[in-house]
């Protein structure tokens, strides 16, 4: 069973540009999370979506958004791209949503983003 | 709100030396906990998990107890090798999973 796949593995932007990053959830899955990962702030929550709804938001500005498609794949945008938005971000995802103990968060590799 | 707060890395040991991170959380009720383990340009995997109170998780040679009176869930293995070299992170379920800061741990030959 193939895991979870992010494309690209990394990218390099300008501030000010928007970027998309791409997560392919393991099959059958349909809760995706994302998470933003800085040696500074550790591993932030973004967002998760379930069955194409988002469930779960955590506290970044609205320039972070994402979205799930019916084949559970997600992206997520991020605009007008500030320095602080470098970092690791992971993307996860489970059978359900909310319930861990007997569905465990699946992560990808990630993806690294650094913005000059 | 939920929270957790692990301790500050880097560890350092030596092969075979004892392991201990120590793990506190901060949560309304009783959620499940869990350790993470992140190798080197990888992402998290989950290495171990308790439900509830006085559970104990183990997987390849770590262990964490679920204590509710110190709402700790400190991971330890008796005998830690170079390949355990890592970031490990304690979380909890709080709706969707929280983490702590993880905790780099070095093991030298």
């Amino acid at each position: 069973k193939a895991g979870v796949t992010q494309t690209p593995r990394y990218l390099i932007k300008t501030r000010g540009q928007q970027v998309t990053l791409s997560c392919s959830p393991i099959s059958g899955h349909r809760s995706v999370s994302w998470y933003q990962q800085t040696p500074g702030q550790g591993l932030q929550f973004l967002f998760e979506y379930f069955s194409e709804t988002q469930r779960n938001k955590g506290n970044f500005p609205g320039r972070f958004s994402g979205r799930q498609f019916s084949n559970s794949r997600s992206e997520m945008n991020v605009s007008t791209l500030e320095l602080g938005d470098s970092a690791l971000y992971l993307c996860a995802s489970s059978l359900q949503t909310g319930v861990f103990e007997n569905s465990p968060l699946h992560f990808g590799n990630g993806t690294r983003l650094t913005v000059t | 709100g939920d929270s957790v707060t692990q301790m500050e890395g880097p560890v350092t040991l030596s092969e075979e030396a004892f392991l201990t991170i120590n793990c506190t959380y901060t949560a309304t009720g009783y959620p499940s906990l869990f350790w993470y383990v992140q190798y080197p340009g990888e992402g998290l995997q989950l290495l171990l998990k308790a439900t509830k109170a006085d559970d104990k998780g183990s997987n390849k040679g770590f262990e964490a107890t679920y204590r509710k009176e110190t709402t700790s869930f400190h991971l330890e293995k008796g005998s830690v090798q170079v390949s355990d070299s890592a970031v490990y992170f304690c979380a909890l379920n709080g709706g969707k999973l929280i983490f702590g800061q993880g905790t780099e741990l070095s093991v030298k030959p």
